[in-house]
């Protein structure tokens, strides 16, 4: 099993401050996906990253794929109401045949 | 909504019943998978199938539960003699081609399973 641990697991913040999510595992990762998931709601996916030291932005929300593809930070600037939600990262393992999810951080954006 | 559809939404059965959940993947793809979550935890994989097989079903526990993607129609989870441990949300998810080759997995609303 590949482990995929999350910080921090809870994270409640004023809107329009920064924030950052990490996502750390032993194992390398051939990829690595976030997503964000809503209450009574499938995860949606965010992004896709697949090669080391890989950042990708996605308006106000900063990817970046680990040098050695072991860890993943996710960077929210300027973080709204509408961001509030659980982000999960998740996995593809070498070789593997599915995705291994993180423990998880729930976000929650105050106005 | 091309999107995946999972019914039904909510499911409510008593201890020693069975549970079916369905899925219906994207158009167009032929990879399934299935996970369960238990509140505030993220999504734990239980089942890979591609059309007509069982691809990886490593985190399906071996008693009680199966899978099963048809040629035609739904994939199906099916959970027989459910106890309370089994109450939690089924996400499927479906994708164009395997988790090899890196493509993106979209997921359904779930299925919440409530056991009485």
């Amino acid at each position: 099993t590949q482990l995929l641990e999350q910080s921090p697991q809870f994270l409640s913040i004023q809107e329009g401050e920064n924030l950052t999510v990490y996502c750390n595992s032993s194992s390398v990762f051939s990829s690595l996906q976030w997503y964000r998931q809503e209450p009574g709601e499938g995860p949606v996916l965010l992004v896709t990253v697949v090669t080391g030291g890989e950042v990708k932005k996605l308006k106000r929300l900063t990817f970046q794929f680990g040098d050695a593809r072991k860890d993943s930070s996710l960077h929210i600037t300027a973080a709204q109401p509408g961001d509030t939600g659980l982000y999960l990262c998740a996995g593809a393992g070498t070789g593997a045949n599915n995705l291994f999810f993180g423990t998880g951080t729930r976000l929650t954006v105050i106005p | 909504n091309a999107g995946v559809m999972q019914n039904p939404r909510h499911l409510v059965r008593r201890r020693g019943q069975e549970a079916r959940l369905r899925c219906s993947p994207m158009k167009g793809h032929s990879h399934v998978y299935w996970y369960r979550q238990l509140p505030e935890e993220g999504l734990k994989f239980m089942v890979y199938l591609q059309k007509e097989n069982i691809i990886d079903e490593s985190g399906m526990p071996k008693e009680r539960f199966s899978a099963e993607f048809p040629k035609e129609g739904p994939s199906i989870l099916r959970i027989q003699q459910v106890v309370r441990g089994d109450s939690a949300a089924y996400f499927c998810a479906s994708s164009l081609w395997g988790v090899k080759s890196n493509q993106p997995q979209h997921f359904g609303d779930g299925t919440r399973l409530s056991i009485l």
